[in-house]
């Protein structure tokens, strides 16, 4: 069965950081571009990240850029996304998205970062 | 941040038919770029409902349709079922610096 599992979300501070991790199973990860897309309660979808299935190309959306880095690890079938500097408004469910030809057709079952004092 | 606008809502009748706009731009929909459609039920994760303007994946109704022109798409629920009852979003590629991937602002269909 193809899966993406998230993981590493919790609640945080402002400034503080945090780790999101992505195991995906059921398909040959090293072929498939990856996302991360968020959604904070009660609001729409956002798009936050996007690397290649080579790892050489990486976007962020503006209001991540600088402060998160996405990663993925082929051995581990592992995508990652490193959050620093994490403020009030990144509080969302954060998903875990395969890209098939710009459309998402495999998301995970998300996990939810709380960032408050 | 959405770049693609939605109407917020939209309602019907079981049995009716109801359409969801999605309107983007010359960076986006009008650069020729594909739209997609999702599903997301309540309190779970979104679905792919269309690809590429107007392709169902594998075990989606066809009571489902989605079309394209210029600057905007559009969703069709045809036979429209109580199940039905979700938000839908459209996403696109975008070409301006400021996002890579784009989505609409959401539509929240109500089965009356």
């Amino acid at each position: 069965e193809v899966q993406l599992v998230e993981s590493g979300g919790g609640l945080v501070q402002p400034g503080g950081s945090l780790r999101l991790s992505c195991a995906a199973s059921g398909f040959t990860f090293s072929s498939y571009e990856m996302n991360w897309v968020r959604q904070a309660p009660g609001k729409g979808l956002e798009w936050v990240s996007y690397i290649s299935s080579s790892g050489s190309t990486i976007y962020y959306a503006d209001s991540v850029k600088g402060r998160f880095t996405i990663s993925r690890d082929y051995a581990k079938n592992s995508l990652y996304l490193q959050m620093n500097s994490l403020r009030v408004e990144d509080t969302a469910v954060y998903y875990c998205v395969r890209d098939l030809g710009n459309a998402f057709d495999i998301w995970g079952q998300g996990t939810m970062v709380t960032v408050s004092s | 941040q959405s770049v693609l606008t939605q109407p917020p809502s939209v309602s019907g009748a079981p049995g009716q038919r109801v359409t969801i706009s999605c309107t983007g731009s010359s960076s986006n929909i009008g650069a020729g770029y594909d739209v997609h459609w999702y599903q997301q039920l309540p309190g779970t994760a979104p679905k792919l409902l269309i690809y590429g303007n107007s392709n169902r994946p594998s075990g989606v109704p066809d009571r489902f349709s989605g079309s394209k022109s210029d600057t905007s798409a559009s969703l069709a629920i045809t036979g429209l079922q109580a199940e039905d009852e979700a938000d839908y979003y459209c996403q696109s590629y975008d070409t301006s610096l400021s996002a890579f991937y784009v989505f609409g602002t959401g539509t929240k269909v109500t089965v009356l």
